[in-house]
């Protein structure tokens, strides 16, 4: 059962904790990405990456981090430097391959910072 | 930055009518695709564009990758009520992110 998996769904942190989101996928896909989403909002991409061991940042890196040890986990962490963390965090990935762009996403984790 | 300009922000249409929006940039794209996010949901892939001009269905859904390659349409006939949610336009040229359009959100009254 080939997917996008992001864990938890629902996530609740308090203030000036760092927490991470988890995302992996079992497509073999050599690039992913993570997008924040805000209430009536459309995606905002934090960073990406194109092979392990490196990553770029996105139009909204500051007070994120990420890692990409593995082709197939990416997970992104949320630090206490971002300023306002709470909204729905999408993962996405795709293949890299010349005329073939389709990016995938997983379900989604709802991050609240109380 | 490159930007999407999607339209119409939001509609609300009567069940059984059909749908249209579309996008629009001023940069030229290679690649174009229609997603559907549905509440609290990960966007779904709905139909993939690679060629100007190119004309493409789904079951009800039809687009079409503009032949200038700036712009897209999306085309949803006789709507149903589970055709609600959130459209998104997104455009790509080489290995660089997608742009994604700030989406049209559809409701159908029954």
């Amino acid at each position: 059962d080939g997917g996008i998996t992001q864990s938890p769904k629902y996530l609740f942190r308090k203030e000036g904790q760092n927490v991470t989101l988890s995302c992996e996928q079992n497509l073999n896909h050599d690039a992913m990405y993570w997008y924040r989403q805000d209430p009536g909002q459309g995606l905002r991409l934090i960073y990406y990456s194109q092979i392990v061991n490196d990553f770029q940042k996105g139009d909204i890196a500051e007070g994120y981090s990420v890692s990409r040890e593995k082709k197939e986990s990416f997970p992104l962490t949320v630090t206490s430097a971002q300023k306002n963390p709470t909204a729905f965090y999408l993962c996405a990935s795709s293949i890299l391959l010349a005329g073939l762009n389709e990016q995938f996403f997983g379900p989604g984790t709802r991050l609240t910072v109380l | 930055g490159q930007q999407l300009n999607q339209s119409p922000q939001s509609m609300f249409i009567q069940e059984g009518e059909d749908v249209s929006m579309n996008c629009t940039s001023s940069s030229i794209f290679n690649t174009w695709l229609w997603y559907k996010q549905e509440p609290g949901e990960g966007p779904v892939l709905l139909i993939a564009l690679y060629k100007a001009g190119e004309l493409t269905s789904n079951g009800r859904l039809t687009a079409q990758f503009g032949i200038t390659r700036k712009d897209s349409f999306l085309n949803i006939s006789a709507s149903i009520p589970s055709d609600v949610g959130i459209y998104f336009c997104a455009a790509i040229t080489g290995n660089t992110p997608l742009v994604f359009g700030k989406g049209t959100r559809l409701s159908v009254i029954a």
